[in-house]
């Protein structure tokens, strides 16, 4: 079946690094643009990133533009997302979500999520 | 980017109807026909019901229909039953292949 499988998620201290992955499968991962999208404790979902069907344009909300990429391997079936210099308000738990339609801005398939405590 | 506007809860009772606004602005919802709305149970991942401001997605009762006027789209809940009590969040593009989400509403079913 289409499935979205998030991992990489944990604790990390503030201005250290972490890099999550989503492996995709049931799909042709290929065609499909991806995001990223968080949601911190007990709050609303936030956009975070989007990448195109092959790689080649990344777009990223203000909030983390300049510390994380985003990126993806269509041989792999697997997005990535490195986050750098982080910060307590990236504390969130992680999606990673298939875009589809006009600009790829619905997410028709979602994770279960990874969560990403950044804490001393 | 800015986040949409929508209540922080809304409540009803079973068989009845509710909507949930959505407010931006003419740089999000107002310009693009693409709003779409996800319905999120406690410790579960968000479920698309709604996209494209009105269609909805294979499998998603009839009962969830949205609509639009200028900056505001909707989300209405006709039959309500108890298994749709949860947070629901409207998402519109919002230009530079960039997406807006709103806040999130809170529906109780009384």
């Amino acid at each position: 079946q289409v499935q979205l499988v998030e991992s990489g998620g944990g604790v990390v201290q503030p201005g250290r690094s972490l890099r999550l992955s989503c492996a995709a499968s049931g799909f042709t991962f290929g065609v499909y643009g991806l995001h990223w999208v968080r949601q911190a404790p007990g709050k609303g979902l936030e956009w975070v990133t989007l990448i195109s069907y092959d790689g080649s344009k990344k777009y990223y909300a203000d909030s983390v533009k300049g510390r994380f990429t985003i990126s993806r391997d269509n041989y792999k079936n697997t997005l990535y997302l490195q986050m750098n210099s982080l910060r307590a308000e990236d504390t969130a738990l992680y999606y990673c979500a298939r875009g589809t339609g006009g600009y790829d801005y619905h997410m028709d398939v979602w994770g279960k999520g990874t969560t990403v405590t950044v804490s001393s | 980017q800015s986040a949409l506007t929508q209540p922080r809860s809304v409540s009803g009772s079973p068989g009845q109807s509710v909507t949930i606004s959505c407010t931006g602005t003419i740089n999000d919802v107002g310009g693009y026909n693409y709003v779409s709305w996800y319905q999120q149970h406690p410790g579960k991942a968000p479920k698309l019901i709604i996209y494209d401001v009105s269609k909805r997605p294979s499998g998603v009762p009839d009962r969830f229909s949205g609509s639009k006027s200028v900056n505001t789209a909707s989300l209405t809940i006709s039959g309500l039953q108890a298994e749709d009590e949860g947070d629901y969040y409207c998402c519109s593009y919002a230009g530079s292949k960039t997406v807006a989400f709103g806040g999130g509403t809170k529906l109780t079913v009384l």
